[in-house]
């Protein structure tokens, strides 16, 4: 059972909003702070998306968004395209120097 | 380019062996935290282990934990994980990944190889 949990799958439609969240069920997360987020299509490997809560890498649109309320953390999709459609990932560090991922959460663009 | 590939992936009988490589390129690895991440098909991403960059320090997870060891090699810039008694639970695509420590992210990801515990 993982130490963060995910709704296994959330859907939209081409131009709307989805928020995925990811709430941590372990007094061993180490930091809220640290929560990063991955993208996976069909077939391939994670990409990262979001680091520290809110920050995006070189390359990812602005469409991607995250927030963080004590501790759950969240991952906004804005103006949903058909190719947003994947699981995605969140991830934070344990104190006991291992990392914990969380279910993930199946993307369907309709 | 930035890059990470991996190989060694096989069909192994339970309780076989099987070393994994992990070969980087476009940077050194041994300036980073290198992580091993798998996934079962159709299922999520679970953490398995990492070596710190100095390779000082190795965390394995709870599922792996004296069964599989995380090694680098330097002079071949590649990063191994040698699997022992592996288990029908092992079956899984696994990833190696790099840690960038100032985002606290794996930003780097190889493209995986396929492990199968099988008889």
């Amino acid at each position: 059972q993982s130490a963060l949990t995910q709704p296994p799958s959330v859907s939209g439609s081409p131009g709307q909003s989805v928020t995925i969240s990811c709430t941590g069920t372990s007094r061993d997360i180490d930091s809220y702070n640290r929560v990063s987020w991955y993208q996976q299509p069909p077939g391939t490997a994670p990409k990262l998306i979001l680091y520290e809560v809110n920050n995006r890498p070189s390359g990812v649109p602005d469409r991607f968004s995250g927030s963080k309320s004590g501790n759950t953390a969240s991952l906004t999709i804005s103006g949903l395209q058909v190719e947003d459609e994947a699981d995605y990932y969140c991830t934070l560090y344990t104190t006991r120097s291992t990392w914990v991922f969380g279910g993930g959460t199946h993307l369907t663009v309709l | 380019e930035v890059q990470l590939v991996e190989s060694g992936g096989a069909v192994v009988q339970p309780g076989g062996s099987l070393r994994l490589s992990c070969a980087a390129s476009g940077f050194t690895l041994g300036d980073y935290t290198m992580h091993w991440v798998r996934q079962v098909p159709g299922k999520g991403l679970q953490w398995a282990s990492l070596v710190t960059w100095d390779g000082f320090s190795r965390y394995y997870a709870d599922s792996v934990k004296g069964r599989f060891t995380i090694s680098r090699d330097s002079s071949k810039n590649s990063l191994y994980l040698h699997m022992n008694s592996l288990t029908t639970d092992d079956t899984a695509v696994y990833y190696c990944a790099r840690e960038n420590a100032n985002w606290d992210a794996f930003d780097v990801w190889g493209q995986g190889t396929m492990v199968t515990v099988s008889s």
